[in-house]
């Protein structure tokens, strides 16, 4: 079955862009999926497939994709964009989450 | 407004049942797979099942699918998880979740917390 690799956390400082890599076979052939995560709240969907983004979303999120790493890009992190983040790949049926990446802003 | 509501969380004992449902309301309901994903306590998320429009094709995460059964009730607007067997590592947050299309979760329910413990 698939897999999908985030590192354990990241910092950026407030302002800045974070980077959120998440790593899987092919992953750029694949339909994947972002969600963010508040500490206490349910995930939210934040982007899905190729950079389109739910209703209410900032296009400060945005995602590229090449070969074996899809990024989460963050412009301007906003105190509020502390989170854990979520990559998802879908499988036709099933999906797989990465393991999440703890966003910290500085 | 589109919402998702689950219950039926709870503590049980190991061996023990549970079934879990998630309200939908909002939406055309039966126009959508619905998903059930769990977190166990500060780990990440996991894909539990997943049901089609109709209920009759299900997925299931490969180690769960011997003891856990997703079902809907699209007259009711209702998606089912049961388990059976739990054990301590079932222990987790439950979320019900509104399958836009291509995997994509766009509707959270707030969870229902289930305990699996003597």
């Amino acid at each position: 079955s698939s897999e999908l690799t985030q590192a354990l956390s990241a910092s950026v400082a407030l302002g800045q862009t974070a980077r959120i890599t998440c790593q899987g076979d092919d992953i750029a052939t694949t339909n994947v999926h972002w969600y963010q995560q508040r500490p206490g709240l349910a995930p939210i969907l934040l982007i899905y497939g190729n950079n389109n983004r739910p209703s209410g979303i900032p296009d400060r999120f945005s995602v590229s994709n090449s070969g074996n790493t899809a990024t989460l890009t963050i412009s301007r992190a906003q105190a509020g964009d502390e989170a854990d983040y979520y990559c998802q790949l879908y499988d036709g049926g099933p999906v797989v989450f990465g393991g999440g990446t703890k966003l910290t802003v500085l | 407004q589109v919402h998702l509501v689950e219950s039926g969380g709870g503590l049980v004992k190991p061996g023990g049942s549970l079934r879990l449902s998630c309200a939908a309301s909002g939406f055309r309901f039966g126009d959508y797979y619905m998903r059930w994903i769990r977190q166990a306590p500060g780990k990440g998320l996991e894909w539990v099942a997943c049901t089609s429009t109709s209920g009759r094709t299900t997925y299931y995460a490969e180690s769960l699918k011997d003891r856990f059964t997703i079902s809907r009730d699209n007259d009711k607007n209702l998606v089912y998880l049961q388990m059976n067997s739990l054990r301590p590592d079932d222990t987790a947050t439950y979320y019900c979740a509104k399958d836009l299309g291509g995997g994509a979760c766009d509707i959270w329910g707030q969870g229902t917390m289930v305990t699996v413990s003597s």
